[in-house]
């Protein structure tokens, strides 16, 4: 069955940056987009960002530019989220969901701490 | 970006009994190509979310037909015609139509 499969919770100190995966399964990889959304505490959805995993182009929220990077290993099906300058405000659960208008699939959500 | 405005914020529900959820866009989400972008997402209790409407009112694979979408303008609504058990959660709207995709402020339904 199609699956996003999402790494672990991370704890960060302001400042530093962090990389989250989501390794897809079930489906073909390369033919579908690959977004990342975020919530956080008591906040609706943010859509952050994303990419064509076929091609590799990217999209970013004007919010997240300069910030955030978005990438894939198309041999590994997996796709990457790496959020720099992290501040206590990006404190959230990131969300990888794939699908034109996130409709085939979400991950299990990972847990970004950002704490001093 | 699009301002998407959800009503109500809590909605407590009897078993069997209809729900309706609406949602509001701060701008057309008709897109150039003629389809609107408007999509429903149900995020159960400790789950992540998951899609069940798409441009208005097609459901997704899987969704049980007592849920529905419809549009009047830039107000949309979803329905559920029997609140079953298992429809516990936290909805949300999603506009696809303008840069950045925006969501709603989400909706949490329960059982009364």
């Amino acid at each position: 069955q199609v699956q996003l499969v999402q790494s672990g919770a991370e704890v960060k100190k302001p400042g530093a940056s962090v990389k989250v995966s989501c390794k897809a399964s079930g489906y073909t990889f390369t033919n579908y987009p690959m977004h990342w959304v975020r919530q956080a505490p008591g906040q609706r959805l943010e859509w952050m960002g994303w990419i064509n995993a076929g091609n590799g182009n990217t999209k970013y929220s004007q919010k997240f530019q300069g910030r955030v990077t978005i990438t894939r290993d198309t041999s590994a099906s997996t796709a990457y989220i790496d959020l720099s300058s992290l501040r206590s405000e990006d404190t959230a659960v990131y969300y990888c969901a794939s699908g034109a208008f996130l409709g085939i699939a979400w991950g299990q959500g990972t847990l970004v701490t950002v704490s001093s | 970006d699009v301002v998407m405005t959800q009503s109500p914020l809590s909605l407590p529900v009897t078993l069997g009994q209809p729900a309706s959820i609406s949602c509001r866009s701060s701008q057309s989400l008709v897109y150039s190509d003629g389809n609107t972008y408007l999509s429903w997402f149900q995020q159960r209790p400790g789950q992540s979310p998951r899609r069940l409407i798409y441009e208005v009112s097609n459901r997704d694979s899987g969704v049980p037909d007592r849920f529905s979408g419809s549009r009047s303008g830039t107000d949309f609504t979803l329905k559920i015609s029997r609140v079953a058990a298992e429809d516990v959660g936290v909805y949300y709207c999603m506009q696809g139509a303008h840069w950045p995709p925006t969501f709603g402020q989400g909706t949490k339904v329960e059982i009364k």
